[in-house]
């Protein structure tokens, strides 16, 4: 069955340092893979979204984000945290070449930021 | 500014009441929308798959007739939670438009529902 992992359920980082945050996936293709921040109360802004090509994806607010097929993961990261960045971060999985718009989601990573 | 705009933000209801959440698309026609739902603390949990012009098509689970799902138009999708009870209590978001590799485009800022 598909399914992501996210296996950190809190993180708390000081301003200024580094970032990643863990996703791991099941699905018997290669899916579509995306990452999700959601502030209190709001919706979802996408960070950054893989299909194929460079394994390396970059994405909005200085976030990147890394596919491997091996791991089967796509680990999110950010080299310099800041205290905006606080927020819950989600990371989902579509099905690939059959995509429908579908999305199953992590169970979700918030994101503590210590001044 | 927001490409998608669910309405009421939140909204209180009375338990056995009906309620319905809107999802328009604002500068873009979508034949598809999505609606999810997340309990607190919890993830985004896909209820269904509203299609213009057709019955929406309900995951696993989902009680059709508990969440009517319409789809009458291009730019709106209506959510309406009947006979409502405080376990329906729960954070509503919907999606809209789909990319060239259908990927969702564009999600709404949800629908906080109480049910007293």
């Amino acid at each position: 069955a598909q399914s992501v992992t996210q296996p950190d359920i809190h993180i708390t980082v000081s301003e200024g340092a580094s970032l990643e945050l863990r996703c791991n996936y099941s699905y018997g293709a290669t899916p579509y893979l995306f990452w999700y921040v959601q502030s209190p109360g709001q919706g979802l802004q996408l960070l950054l979204k893989y299909f194929s090509g460079d394994t390396l994806v970059q994405g909005i607010k200085g976030f990147e984000a890394e596919f491997k097929r091996s791991q089967s993961s796509f680990n999110l990261r950010k080299p310099s945290v800041h205290w905006s960045d606080a927020a819950e971060y989600f990371c989902a999985v579509g099905p690939g070449s059959s995509n429908t718009g579908k999305l199953i989601f992590g169970q979700g990573t918030t994101l503590q930021v210590k001044p | 500014g927001a490409v998608v705009s669910q309405h009421p933000s939140w909204v209180i209801c009375k338990s056995g009441t009906s309620v319905k959440i809107e999802c328009r698309s604002l500068d873009f026609q979508a034949t598809t929308m999505f609606w999810y739902r997340q309990f607190p603390k919890q993830s985004l949990m896909l209820m269904a798959t509203s299609n213009e012009g057709s019955k929406a098509t309900y995951e696993q689970g989902v009680e059709k007739d508990k969440f009517l799902i319409n789809h009458a138009s291009l730019t709106l999708s209506t959510l309406t939670v009947t006979s409502a009870h405080p376990e329906d209590s729960s954070f509503y978001i919907c999606s809209a438009g789909l990319d060239r590799n259908n990927s969702p485009l564009h999600f709404g800022n949800g629908t906080r529902l109480t049910v007293t």
